[in-house]
């Protein structure tokens, strides 16, 4: 099946510096990747649209300019997270959908998620 | 606003027992749905898709679609121990690339 990467899997920084999440489609392409954090017991909420060859689609409330996206190739998104808080300390995972069997059927397949801690 | 809705739960149910997990959505050009389970500090996999009107099934698993009422549900039969997870349901907008999951129904098969 269909397998989503993300690097690291985890990450501890201090407060102030920058820390880049890659995720990689490893058997399909994906023009789209989405953007996900979660934090505990708390559901998936939707940061930002990752699009190959324009800018990401950000969601109402997520910063732009903190959470840096770009779709470098059809494999490959990454997300940065500039000047990280500890408010940002939560766990962030990607999916990338994979188009099959006509409009009706998207299937989303998820990274493993990056749990990152801002001391 | 686009809405997806799950009781949060928590929902017991003893081993062997049929669990009922609901969803319900806002966005009536909704097309696809998905059913993911997450177990804790895990990301979601999925379990199955539904797109249209009926019920789908996929062995111990039954999801069930209605449009017209905007309404997805999954049943699982013989529920065991190890199907205690969160339930995420998802609804996907094929025009919108747009991609929405409810908050999760916290799930407990007690042995």
């Amino acid at each position: 099946g269909a397998v989503v990467s993300q690097h690291p899997s985890r990450v501890i920084c201090k407060s102030g510096t920058s820390v880049k999440i890659e995720c990689r489609s490893l058997d399909f392409q994906a023009t789209t990747m989405f953007w996900y954090r979660q934090f505990p017991k708390q559901s998936l909420m939707l940061m930002a649209t990752s699009n190959e060859g324009s800018k990401a689609t950000y969601e109402q409330g997520v910063e732009k300019d903190k959470f840096l996206i770009n779709h470098a190739s059809l494999t490959l998104s990454t997300l940065t997270v500039t000047s990280a808080h500890p408010e940002d300390s939560s766990f962030y995972i990607c999916s990338a959908p994979r188009f099959g069997r006509g409009p009706s059927y998207n299937e989303q397949f998820f990274g493993p998620g990056t749990r990152l801690t801002v001391l | 606003q686009k809405e997806v809705e799950q009781n949060s739960g928590p929902l017991s149910v003893p081993e062997g027992a049929i669990a009922s997990l609901n969803c319900t959505y806002s966005d009536r050009g909704s097309q696809s749905f998905f059913w993911y389970r997450q177990y804790s500090g895990k990301s979601p996999e999925l379990i199955m898709f539904i797109y249209s009107n009926g019920d789908k099934e996929d062995g111990r698993f039954t999801a069930q679609l209605n449009k017209a009422s905007q309404y997805v549900s999954l049943l699982i039969r013989d529920s065991q121990p190890s199907d205690s997870a969160t339930y995420l349901c998802a609804v996907y907008q094929y025009n919108n690339n747009d991609m929405r999951f409810g908050a999760g129904t916290r799930l407990t098969v007690k042995p």
